[in-house]
């Protein structure tokens, strides 16, 4: 069984359009992740969500709404896609420790890679 | 988010221990130090985590000096498969609003 699985693994789409990336986790975590790597492969963070509840928010553009129908599912829909949007996109997962700090023992899915033309 | 520089490449042959260092000289008291393998076309996967002194699993080892501003992430007797590209981090995350930041990583190239 895939821990963390993202569909789809590759789209190509046209400047404008609206598309959306599923992820789901099977790993019980209650954390879940969007990054985004870029051609440069630098890996930054968009977002975070703790028991469907967004916790970190990084400065991304509104076109970014995560959603998280619950703690094992969270989708990136992006709309007026953008060259700039072409990067690969990571969902990962993590456990809250009981302290209430999230451990950097992040589970990452396989990748979506975004071609806008 | 403590600022980390690691070498951006090595090369080792086979068979070889392969060491790589982080500087991380601004670590915070409470800031652990994890490193993560990433290779080709597949997202980051966690290697290995600590606070102080040696850790060390199946995987690696991971070497602490006692004032924390800098570690060693070890690889025992790397193979072809253990090129990737490894990435230090040093931090603690609040389930509040402390972002993660990963670095350029070491290109790591095992040679026959």
């Amino acid at each position: 069984d895939t821990a963390v699985s993202q569909t789809p693994k590759y789209l190509v789409t046209q400047m404008g359009n609206d598309k959306s990336i599923k992820c789901e986790q099977n790993l019980g975590h209650d954390t879940m992740y969007w990054y985004k790597q870029d051609s440069k492969k630098f890996l930054k963070i968009m977002f975070s969500y703790n028991n469907k509840e967004l916790i970190i928010n990084e400065t991304v553009p509104n076109r970014f709404s995560p959603k998280s129908p619950d703690k094992a599912h969270l989708n990136l829909h992006i709309n007026s896609l953008e060259l700039g949007d072409s990067a690969v996109y990571f969902c990962a997962s993590s456990q809250v420790r009981s302290g209430g700090d999230t451990p950097y023992e992040q589970y990452f899915g396989p990748g979506t890679r975004l071609t806008v033309t | 988010l403590a600022k980390t520089t690691q070498p951006i490449s090595m090369d080792s042959y086979e068979g070889q221990e392969v060491n790589i260092t982080c500087s991380h000289n601004n670590i915070a008291t409470n800031d652990y130090i994890t490193w993560y393998q990433q290779f080709p076309s597949q997202g980051p996967r966690f290697i290995i985590q600590g606070y102080k002194t040696k850790v060390t699993n199946e995987v690696a080892s991971l070497f602490i000096p006692a004032d924390r501003k800098s570690s060693t992430l070890s690889l025992p007797r790397v193979s072809l498969s253990d090129t990737a590209v490894y990435y230090c981090l040093v931090g603690r995350i609040y389930s509040g609003n402390t972002p993660l930041v990963f670095g350029k990583g070491t290109r790591l190239s095992v040679i026959a």
